[in-house]
């Protein structure tokens, strides 16, 4: 059963467009983190956020932490060509290494 | 440091036939883990590791095995390879410390096929 679910799936913007990923869950993570995966390659970390409302800042792209940390989202100001790539955020089940993944959502920011 | 290494990068198999993906480490990394990727489903864990010597399941452990001899490396051996398992593999490692806290770091994954 996926915990995490993410929206949109799908995404294609023009460049300069605002966006937000969402990442949902019914359970309590200690923890989310945010990938970003470049077709062939491996998943590299964005951010991680731990404490119930946080938000963290990179660049362009701004990361909240649901106060009750079962939710997360990622929203890009201003969207590049550059920000093209698969989303996906990720927790580990309550005390244990057990990761999961969200689905993923697949952005194309149109130059 | 080369980071997570894994071989091979494609491959192709028979359903029946049996291999091993292997992946190591140079970042004296604790936590090792084997995800497998397919279409519209993200990343699932299939089997990882904490330290030399101990491993455990994941979401999807059916199907394979592991064993963590070494820091360094992590093989995952698929035991008698279906169709179902074509996907593209991914191995990744962090430094162990609390839960989902570490940031995991990707190999550039494995492509496999089973006909």
């Amino acid at each position: 059963t996926q915990l995490l679910e993410q929206s949109p799936q799908f995404l294609s913007i023009q460049e300069g467009e605002n966006l937000t990923v969402y990442c949902n869950s019914s359970s309590v993570f200690s923890s989310l983190q945010w990938y970003r995966q470049e077709p062939g390659e491996g998943p590299v970390l964005l951010v991680t956020v731990v404490t119930g409302g946080e938000v963290k800042k990179l660049k362009r792209l701004t990361f909240q932490f649901g106060d009750a940390r079962k939710d997360s989202s990622l929203h890009i100001t201003a969207a590049q060509p550059g920000d093209t790539g698969l989303y996906l955020c990720a927790g580990a089940y309550s005390g244990t290494y057990k990761y999961i993944f969200g689905t993923g959502t697949r952005l194309k920011v149109l130059a | 440091n080369a980071g997570v290494t894994q071989t091979p990068k494609f491959q192709v198999l028979k359903t029946g036939q049996s291999m091993t993906l292997q992946c190591a480490q140079d970042m004296n990394h604790e936590y090792m883990s084997w995800y497998r990727q397919d279409p519209g489903m993200g990343l699932r864990l299939i089997h990882y590791s904490v330290g030399a010597g101990i491993t455990d399941q994941g979401e999807v452990p059916n199907g394979y095995n592991v064993s963590r001899s070494t820091t360094e490396d992590f093989p995952l051996r698929l035991l008698s390879a279906a169709p179902s398992q074509t996907s593209v593999y991914f191995c990744a490692s962090s430094y162990k410390g609390p839960p989902g806290s570490n940031e995991q770091f990707f190999g550039p994954g494995t492509r496999l096929t089973v006909l």
